[in-house]
């Protein structure tokens, strides 16, 4: 049963450009949640997302940042106009969201260095 | 609005001892507390969690504690191994959403050889 995957593991953007990280939930759930995480930092929440619905996106900045969940196909995160503060470890995690479940299951994160 | 508070930030023990990590949770409504080990490098992963219709729960060397009344939750950790540091996060669920999350800030575990 593989876990939350996701990709790339590592991403180099040059200033002004496009990030796109991308996110496969484990198995059967249909709950998405994106987290940034700085150096030496806690998790801070961005958003949350569920097949084709955005349920919170109160922790995303308004600006440059947008995630989707479509019917098919991972979760995106994308930050278009990358700037040096966008450098950061970003964890994608699922969950299945029935029966009460909170289980939230991480994949292994992305890697973002703005340059 | 809600918050989770977790102490100490940075905990160092000797191999073999036990350790805690406490949090303190404001939400009465929250049910859930989970705790998640993060190794360096590496995504959180979920090692224990506890519903608030129990007061204790172990796995092996891992337990966790719940007070409700109190609104606090501890992680224990006994007979301490290398492999035992890292990062730990506890969370408690959040009222406005059956599904999300408040974190504590961390506690990073360092076990002297």
């Amino acid at each position: 049963n593989a876990g939350v995957m996701q990709n790339p593991r590592h991403l180099v953007r040059r200033r002004g450009q496009e990030a796109r990280l991308r996110c496969s939930p484990m198995k059967g759930h249909s709950h998405v949640y994106w987290y940034r995480q700085l150096p030496e930092e806690g998790l801070k929440f961005m958003v949350y997302l569920q097949k084709e619905n955005i349920i919170d996106e109160s922790g995303m900045p308004k600006e440059r940042f947008s995630a989707e969940f479509p019917k098919e196909g991972p979760s995106i995160l994308r930050i278009q106009q990358v700037v040096r503060g966008d450098s950061a470890a970003y964890f994608c995690a699922s969950s299945s969201g029935t029966g009460g479940g909170y289980e939230q299951y991480f994949g292994p994160g992305t890697r973002l260095t703005v340059t | 609005g809600e918050n989770v508070e977790q102490h100490p930030s940075t905990l160092s023990v000797q191999e073999g001892d036990s350790a805690v990590i406490k949090c303190t949770y404001s939400d009465s409504a929250s049910n859930y507390f989970p705790w998640y080990k993060q190794e360096l490098g590496k995504g959180p992963q979920l090692i224990i969690d506890i519903r608030s219709n129990v007061g204790e729960k172990k796995d092996q060397r891992i337990a966790v504690t719940l007070n409700k009344t109190a609104k606090h939750f501890s992680l224990h950790i006994t007979e301490t191994q290398p492999e035992d540091s890292a990062v730990y996060f506890c969370a408690a669920s959040s009222r406005d959403s059956n599904y999300q999350l408040i974190w504590g800030a961390g506690t990073k575990l360092i076990i002297k050889p």
